[in-house]
């Protein structure tokens, strides 16, 4: 299957700083990126998809302002926790898809103090 | 996207089959139905994925009815490693962006 590798794996940081975390499909090339957002024993939720070269499409309810998306290349995604608070805390996923399937990074635990 | 229904929890024996049950009436005829399974702390992971006939591979089968308003994810053999949430999707990849979304999944408890 394909590989999506996404950094960093944990991170804690102080209230009102900014994070960012990123996804690179290391054998394919993505021009669709999902970002999803995991609360502990809950499902995934969809907070976006970022298009490569264009602007990212936000789900109802997630702050475009607070959660940047960039996806300049084909093989990187980028998502920035900006100004975090405790309540940003979670686990971070990003996808692509190869054909009809999709990949999924290990996941990026921000836990934000 | 057409939503599943799945029990939250399921429970086998080491070594056993399982199977995984979804409900999908309001499946359209685009639909494929994936199964992903996601292992604690980590993010989900492909395991098949079907749209009218079943399918096996290294690590299940895939048992779609024949009005497609239900499916099975068997796993053949049971180990301790597949003790994980198992996720039944619907993805229309016509429509919607090929955006997929997350139902509640099952957790499955394997016993040695």
């Amino acid at each position: 299957g394909a590989v999506v590798s996404q950094h960093p794996s944990r991170v804690i940081c102080k209230s009102g700083t900014s994070v960012k975390i990123e996804c690179r499909s290391l054998d394919f090339q993505a021009t669709t990126m999902f970002w999803y957002r995991q609360f502990p024993k809950q499902s995934l939720m969809l907070m976006a998809t970022s298009n490569e070269g264009s602007k990212a499409t936000y789900e109802q309810g997630v702050e475009k302002d607070k959660f940047l998306i960039n996806h300049a290349s084909l093989t990187l995604s980028t998502l920035t926790v900006t100004s975090a608070h405790p309540e940003d805390s979670s686990f971070y996923i990003c996808g692509g898809q190869v054909n009809e399937k999709l990949f999924f990074g290990s996941g990026t635990q921000l836990s934000v103090l | 996207d057409a939503k599943t229904t799945q029990p939250n929890s399921m429970e086998s024996n080491e070594e056993e089959p399982v199977h995984l049950p979804c409900n999908h009436s309001t499946i359209s005829g685009t639909d494929y139905i994936h199964w992903y399974r996601q292992l604690p702390s980590q993010g989900p992971e492909y395991v098949i994925h079907g749209l009218t006939s079943n399918v096996n591979n290294r690590m299940a089968s895939l048992a779609i009815a024949e009005d497609r308003k239900s499916s099975t994810l068997i796993l053949h053999r049971a180990t301790l490693r597949d003790a994980a949430v198992y996720y039944c999707i619907l993805r229309d990849v016509y429509t919607g962006g090929f955006k997929t979304i997350f139902g509640a999944g099952t957790r499955l408890f394997v016993k040695a």
